[in-house]
């Protein structure tokens, strides 16, 4: 069993819809999760972390925790042709922990 | 304030040959972690450095692999002898001293073997 794992996709969505990616971890250890997007060629970017269950907004972007079940997920609203990306889920075991463990990620396509 | 540097951003080097990465953290940053990432799969942790320490390479393999953070200058992934398995893009992260701060991703290096 992979430690994380992500749909691969694509996941295509017209623009100004809700993209919806979702994540899940084996370590139930994991304490902190993180999800980076990376365009085609380039390095990948942080652009959220969330470390308690619940919903975390920054901006378009929504992280949702449920440690019960071991998932994350990432929300983006009124998606914009520019969030075309690969969406990467990465965790944790604590906060201060610095390896991150990433999925293959998800690659997300918006249609203009 | 520049970034992580790394260089060179595309390598080709041929079966057998050395290959050396280079990676300078941001200002400020005194931890290093190198990840390699191959074709359709997602980063995989190689190393963790501090200063002249290496911290934890439980990610590197065990031949052919090594990695150095030293006092002065850019830490340095160096792969003798290699393969085709190889070729990959290898990316540098660094990160303050502080503990569970968040790593920042150079633009990484590209490496082809032929």
């Amino acid at each position: 069993q992979k430690e994380v794992e992500q749909n691969s996709g694509p996941l295509s969505v017209p623009e100004g819809a809700i993209a919806s990616l979702n994540c899940t971890y084996s370590d139930r250890g994991s304490q902190s999760f993180f999800w980076y997007r990376q365009y085609s060629g380039k390095s990948p970017e942080l652009i959220m972390f969330i470390y308690s269950n619940g919903d975390k907004e920054d901006g378009r972007f929504t992280a949702q925790l449920n440690k019960a079940s071991q998932y994350v997920s990432l929300l983006i609203r009124d998606s914009q042709p520019s969030d075309s990306a690969t969406y990467l889920c990465a965790v944790t075991r604590s906060s201060n922990d610095y390896k991150l463990s990433f999925g293959a990620g998800t690659t997300v396509t918006v249609r203009a | 304030n520049a970034g992580v540097m790394q260089n060179p951003r595309h390598l080709v080097r041929r079966r057998g040959q050395e290959a050396r990465l280079r990676c300078s953290p941001m200002k400020g940053h005194s931890h290093v972690y190198w990840y390699r990432q191959l074709p359709e799969e997602g980063l995989k942790f190689m190393v963790y450095l501090q200063k002249e320490n290496i911290i934890d390479e439980s990610g590197m393999p065990k031949e052919r692999f090594s990695a150095e953070f030293p006092k002065e200058g850019p830490s340095i992934l160096r792969i003798q002898q290699v393969v085709r398995g190889d070729s990959a893009a290898y990316f540098c992260a660094s990160s303050p001293p502080r503990q569970g701060t968040e790593a920042f991703f150079g633009q990484g290096t590209r490496l082809t073997v032929v």
